[in-house]
């Protein structure tokens, strides 16, 4: 079993959507926990981070992090073309070495 | 203020060969860290180093790959002898502060490597 899992995707959905992203984790000593967005070509970018269990909420985008079933979600209101990209998830604990998901690739389309 | 900067962002080698990629972190930031990408595997950490020394190469394969930052100049991961299994994505990330879970890394935009 990975660390962490992510599916890979392709999610596609249309303009205006409210789009779903979610990771799944092993380790209970993690306890940070970021969303990057990477555009193809380029290097990832950080989206949110949040610390424990709770929510985040940053314009259009809110973090969820639910640490009793292991489980974080990323979730975008109004989806845009421009949000087209792959999303991964990351975490980490003590090492101070974030582990990242696999990614899940998100079509927006108009 | 530049970010992140790593060359080349392409590179190909022929099997046997050696690959040498820099990365420069963002001004101020004294950490980097080295992550590897396949399209199937996502991002996988390598090293972690801060100038003159290496906090953590459990992610790096035991043989023909090597790094550092030194005290000037940027980071350099560096593949000796090259095989078709190197080839990948290769990313920097750099870091306010060492030891510091707060996920704010900043990643360059890459380096391509493509093994012949």
């Amino acid at each position: 079993q990975k660390e962490v899992e992510q599916d890979p995707g392709p999610l596609s959905v249309p303009e205006g959507a409210i789009v779903s992203l979610n990771c799944t984790y092993s380790n209970s000593a993690f306890q940070y926990f970021m969303w990057y967005r990477q555009y193809s070509r380029k290097g990832p970018e950080l989206l949110m981070y949040t610390y424990s269990s709770g929510n985040k909420e940053d314009g259009r985008f809110t973090a969820q992090v639910d640490k009793s079933s292991k489980y974080i979600s990323l979730f975008i209101r109004d989806s845009q073309p421009s949000d087209s990209a792959t999303y991964l998830c990351a975490m980490s604990g003590g090492s101070y070495i974030p582990t990242f998901g696999r990614g899940t690739s998100l079509i927006v389309h108009p | 203020n530049a970010g992140v900067m790593q060359n080349p962002r392409h590179l190909v080698r022929r099997r046997g060969q050696e690959a040498r990629l820099r990365c420069s972190p963002m001004k101020g930031h004294s950490h980097v860290y080295w992550y590897r990408q396949l399209p199937e595997e996502g991002l996988k950490f390598m090293v972690y180093l801060q100038k003159e020394n290496i906090i953590d190469e459990s992610g790096m394969p035991k043989e023909r790959f090597s790094a550092e930052f030194p005290k000037e100049g940027p980071s350099i991961l560096r593949i000796q002898q090259v095989v078709r299994g190197d080839s990948a994505a290769y990313f920097c990330a750099s870091v306010l502060r060492g030891l510091s879970n707060t996920g704010e890394l900043f990643f360059g935009e890459g380096s391509r490597l493509t093994v012949l």
